[in-house]
Parts: structure tokens; sequence; C-alpha cells
């Protein structure tokens, strides 16, 4: 089993719908969530972190954090065509290596 | 957010040549820095983790003599890739680390090996 699970997709929805990007982890010793958005052929933009269980928002992002589940969400608002790209959800334990540990990530089109 | 840069943006280079990329914090000091190689629809792969001064730690099954890292200073990391070969040919990331939890990635080199 994988550290952390994330759908691949590919996920298509229509321009203004709102989206739903879903990871689950096993290992409760993550202390910091975090969701990048990667274009192609780009390097992955830090969009969100957050560390605490709850919601966390930033314009039409909003980051969601179940530590109970081992459930973290991004929901994206009104999305746009150029909110198109694979979004990557990554956590972290801070003590020792503090290496990122990826989710595979999730491709995602808005069609106009 | 940090701006991390990455130099050059694509290579192409023939087999058995060695091929060296850059990876510059631009507007912070890291400490810290990462290197990834990504796969075509595949997620990031670490490779290393570099400190700056300090001999880097590399990830199981990557060969260290291939992969030489270089953390110079605060600002500056670098990845080269020696006797390359076709397999090599990959999306190569470097990111930069700020505080304990948070890394910016570079924009990425594409090498080709030819």
């Amino acid at each position: 089993q994988k550290e952390v699970e994330q759908d691949p997709g590919p996920l298509s929805v229509p321009e203004g719908a709102i989206v739903s990007l879903n990871c689950t982890y096993s290992n409760s010793a993550f202390q910091y969530f975090m969701w990048y958005r990667q274009y192609s052929r780009k390097g992955p933009e830090l969009l969100m972190y957050t560390y605490s269980s709850g919601n966390k928002e930033d314009g039409r992002f909003t980051a969601q954090v179940d530590k109970s589940s081992k459930y973290i969400s991004l929901f994206i608002r009104d999305s746009q065509p150029s909110d198109s790209a694979t979004y990557l959800c990554a956590m972290i334990v801070i003590q020792g290596a503090q290496k990122l540990v990826f989710g595979q990530g999730t491709r995602l089109t808005i069609n106009p | 957010g940090a701006v991390v840069s990455q130099h050059p943006s694509r290579v192409i280079c023939k087999s058995g040549t060695s091929v060296k990329i850059e990876c510059r914090s631009l507007d912070f000091q890291a400490t810290t820095m990462f290197w990834y190689r990504q796969f075509p629809k595949q997620s990031l792969m670490l490779m290393a983790t570099s400190n700056e001064g300090s001999k880097a730690t590399y990830e199981q099954g990557v060969e260290k003599d291939k992969f030489l890292i270089n953390h110079a200073s605060l600002t500056l990391s670098t990845l080269t890739v020696t006797s390359a070969h076709p397999e090599d040919s990959s999306f190569y990331i470097c990111s930069g680390l700020i505080a304990q939890e948070t890394q910016y990635f570079g924009p990425g080199t594409r090498l080709l090996v030819l």
C-alpha cells in the first residue's frame, strides 16, 4: 500500500463547476499537507498548505484536512480553463529527513 | 511565493557525455535543496537531498557516482549527470526548502540523451 493514494484521473469538468480533488494517506505521523499544481512541462507550484484538521480558504481554493480519517481534499470553485493542470497532494513529517511524499497526481481538464 | 530557477530549461546531449543542471534560489537562502526526476504522466520521484556544505543524501536505487550533487552555497545546488545514457532522459526538478516544511520548486530541466 502506498503511503499516499490519489486518483490519477483524468478528470474533466465544464467551466464553472466545483472540482473536488482528494487524497488518502496511511501514515498518521504526517504533519503538514500541501497541494501543488503542475502545468505540462513545468515545475510544481505550491497552491496551499495546512497543518491542522479543518478548512483553509484562499480565493477560489479550499483545502480540507481530516486527520481522523486520513483524508485531504482540495476544492476549486468557479473552475476556469486555466485551472487545467495536474494537481499533486503532498505530505511531510517534520522530524528527520523532511521529505515530501507525493500522491500520484490528478490530471484535471476544465472544458470551456 | 519564493522563486527557484533552473538552468538550462532543456538540454540535448550525446550518450556518454556529462550534463550539469543548476538550481538557484533567487529570493531566499536554501540550506536544503532536493532533486527529483519525473517521467511522463508520473509523479515526482525524489533522487537526493542536498544540504549546503555537506554531502548529499541519495535515495535508495539512485547512483551517487552517476548523479553528482554539489551544494556549495545557500543559493546554488548543481546536479551533474555523468556519462549520460538514453535511459537518463527525463524531467529533472529541484526544490528549495523554506522553514521546515515548505518546498518551492524550480521550473524543471528536460534532458534528452541521444
